[in-house]
């Protein structure tokens, strides 16, 4: 069971770059989730699908957009990366809203920006 | 403001021996309350969800406690293994979003 995938696992730009974080998920769930850690804070939502096609902002959106096309793929993109993008990103899945259902998370992409 | 407040920072303990986590929150209305565990270098996993009417839920040796009346939650691991050296993270939702606990840091010693 892959559950959720992310690619790459680290990664090093420079200010200015951009590039995609990839997601993807094989639990067939119609939620997906982006989200940053910081060292001592807690997770902060970037953005959200509730399905393909189907996407909102979360609570720090802004330097990033995504996009869903398929159910299985929610990817992330930083456009002009500055260093406070520097970060731990979290992709998350979960089924359909409603009876607390929790939230299965990927391992994580690490970002440096130089 | 809806904020998850969790106790201590970080923790010792050595193997064998009880922990307990605390959280306090001031997220309201409230829907439910979840406890998940971060391994270094992983994301987290789920280890407990309780809804307003549940006050404890177990999951093996971890059992999580709720009273909503005072906006507390606390997670308790019996008989600590080396394997529960993590990071425990309190979450609160309300509606349909979620406020994060920062985390307390447990190292278990053997």
């Amino acid at each position: 069971n892959a559950g959720v995938t992310q690619t790459p696992k680290f990664r090093i730009l420079k200010i200015g770059q951009s590039m995609t974080l990839q997601c993807t998920q094989d639990m067939n769930h119609n939620y997906m989730y982006w989200y940053r850690q910081d060292p001592g804070m807690g997770l902060k939502l970037i953005y959200y699908s509730v399905g393909a096609g189907i996407t909102d902002k979360g609570e720090v959106p802004n330097g990033y957009n995504v996009s869903r096309s398929t159910t299985e793929d929610f990817p992330l993109r930083l456009e002009l990366a500055a260093p406070s993008q520097t970060s731990v990103y979290f992709c998350a899945s979960s089924p359909l809203q409603g009876a607390a259902q929790p939230q299965h998370f990927g391992d994580g992409t690490r970002l440096s920006i130089l | 403001k809806n904020q998850v407040e969790q106790s201590p920072q970080s923790l010792i303990i050595l193997e064998g021996k009880n922990c307990t986590l605390q959280c306090n929150y001031t997220v309201s209305p409230f829907s439910n309350l979840r406890w998940y565990k971060q391994d270094t270098g992983r994301g987290p996993v789920s280890l407990t969800i309780m809804t307003f009417s549940e006050n404890t839920k177990s999951n093996g040796r971890y059992t999580a406690t709720l009273d909503a009346d005072t906006k507390q939650s606390s997670l308790h691991i019996t008989a600590s293994q080396l394997s529960d050296s993590a990071s425990y993270i309190c979450v609160v939702e309300y509606g349909n979003k979620l406020v994060f606990g920062a985390g307390t840091i447990l190292r278990v010693k053997s």
